[in-house]
């Protein structure tokens, strides 16, 4: 069945740092990869997706790329703000099984 | 603007309990969902439905029923509540199959005691 892997539990950051969050996954199908976020309080919401097809997603000053050799996935943020702390989840679509399948989850924590 | 809201916040229950947790959506979504969530673990699909009057088994559907009695409505019934059911939950809808966007209400946090 489809499995993705989000070996980052905890990350912390200072206003203006880089962020780079991984995700493995494996599938038999042509996946579409998402992250999602979960802000404090609230439930999980689409940030990003990103195709076989397109290999990159853009939204809120996030990138998500894609790499099918290492059957990975990233997200990124240049410039990370104190806003931006919340948990980030990366997730697939099974193109049979039309199930999302959802990471464990990375924690950020940014510092003023 | 989607909304999915659920009832109630949070909840204390007792170990044999019966508990039930409600969702209701306005965004005429065919499909709904129960999720749980627990720490380190991220988001495990309890049941669903894509239906009115029809529930589907998810991943982890053991201890927990779903009733799906109208569109907008959908319920998680814990028949006997346990301690490994302390989570919070959350309810979902989509368009469709298939689909890449979940609307989430914003989570039950049951604890069971």
């Amino acid at each position: 069945g489809d499995s993705v892997t989000q070996k980052q539990g905890q990350v912390t950051l200072s206003e203006d740092d880089f962020l780079f969050i991984n995700c493995t996954y494996s599938t038999t199908t042509y996946p579409t990869l998402l992250w999602y976020v979960q802000y404090p309080g609230q439930g999980p919401q689409l940030l990003l997706k990103v195709t076989t097809a397109n290999n990159k997603g853009i939204s809120r000053g996030f990138e998500a790329t894609y790499d099918k050799g290492t059957t990975s996935f990233h997200l990124q943020k240049a410039s990370v703000q104190e806003s931006d702390s919340a948990v980030y989840f990366c997730a697939l679509v099974g193109t049979n099984t039309g199930k999302l399948t959802f990471g464990d989850g990375t924690v950020l924590t940014v510092k003023p | 603007e989607a909304a999915v809201t659920q009832s109630p916040r949070s909840k204390v229950a007792v170990t044999g309990g019966k508990v039930t947790l409600s969702c209701h959506q306005t965004n005429n979504h065919d499909y709904m969902y129960w999720y749980r969530q627990d720490t380190g673990h991220g988001l495990r699909l309890i049941h669903y439905s894509y239906v009115a009057d029809s529930t589907e088994k998810g991943d982890i559907p053991d201890g927990y029923k779903a009733s799906r009695p109208s569109q907008e409505n959908f319920s998680l019934i814990l028949e006997l509540a346990s301690l490994s059911q302390t989570a919070v939950y959350f309810c979902a809808s989509s368009e469709g199959r298939a689909t890449e966007t979940l609307y989430f209400g914003s989570g039950t946090r049951l604890t069971v005691l």
